[in-house]
């Protein structure tokens, strides 16, 4: 597509639900991460893929949260068993170089998450 | 260990006005600085990067920025700020030893009154 694209845009989730975000990057591009954008903050890396295999999951808060890419293209976050931290918007960035090179990432708009 | 610092959280400047937005960073190896910019619900959009060669970068929407080794410094300038140029702001450097990842500042909130 012609930028990266998230879904859904907003949820709410009770706490102890299960939520998953979609994101599908931009065609070709071989990098994808995850962000984490609490409010008022800038944003923290939660894990990155290198086409379908996930090099670097450092970033990911607790064994609550995983993410997936099996097919190399759209690219899934899960949080099981929602807590109130875990509210704040959730950013996919895809990049076309390996390991994002020094070319620059390019954001979907983002998953705002809201656990009541 | 890599981070990046944006000592202002908000800057207010008039509408015609020359416009800084300051960042320093630290980094292990070569640094690669990027700025981005975020409107109200939306992501992050790529103004302009430092990788080599020319301290002084130009970029999206008529800014540019200064990079600076000795004062590990990569400020965003604008000779002539718009109303339009009202946005929060990230200053960003890629990780020398890990390129996977992406230091991002805190932010910094750009007022540009008409």
């Amino acid at each position: 597509g012609a930028g990266v694209s998230q879904s859904p845009r907003y949820k709410v989730a009770k706490r102890g639900q299960d939520v998953a975000l979609r994101c599908d990057p931009i065609s070709g591009h071989v990098s994808l991460f995850w962000y984490q954008q609490a409010l008022g903050q800038g944003p923290e890396f939660l894990t990155y893929f290198q086409n379908e295999a996930q090099l670097d999951k450092s970033g990911l808060p607790s064994d609550r949260f995983f993410a997936e890419r099996p097919e190399g293209s759209v690219s899934t976050l899960k949080i099981q068993r929602t807590q109130q931290e875990d509210s704040a918007v959730y950013l996919c960035a895809s990049s076309l170089v390996l390991g994002g090179g020094p070319g620059e990432l390019f954001f979907g708009e983002g998953s705002r998450l809201t656990v009541l | 260990a890599q981070s990046v610092a944006q000592p202002e959280d908000q800057v207010n400047v008039a509408e015609g006005n020359p416009l800084t937005v300051k960042c320093t960073y630290s980094v292990s190896g070569n640094p690669y600085l990027f700025w981005y910019v975020q409107y109200p619900n939306r992501g992050l959009q790529f103004l302009l990067k430092y990788i080599t060669g020319d301290n002084l970068v130009k970029g999206s929407y008529g800014f540019e920025a200064e990079f600076n080794k000795s004062q590990t410094s990569f400020h965003l300038k604008k000779p002539s700020a718009l109303v339009s140029d009202s946005a929060l702001y990230f200053c960003a450097v890629r990780d020398g030893d890990n390129f996977n990842k992406f230091y991002f500042g805190s932010g910094t909130k750009l007022n540009v009154k008409p």
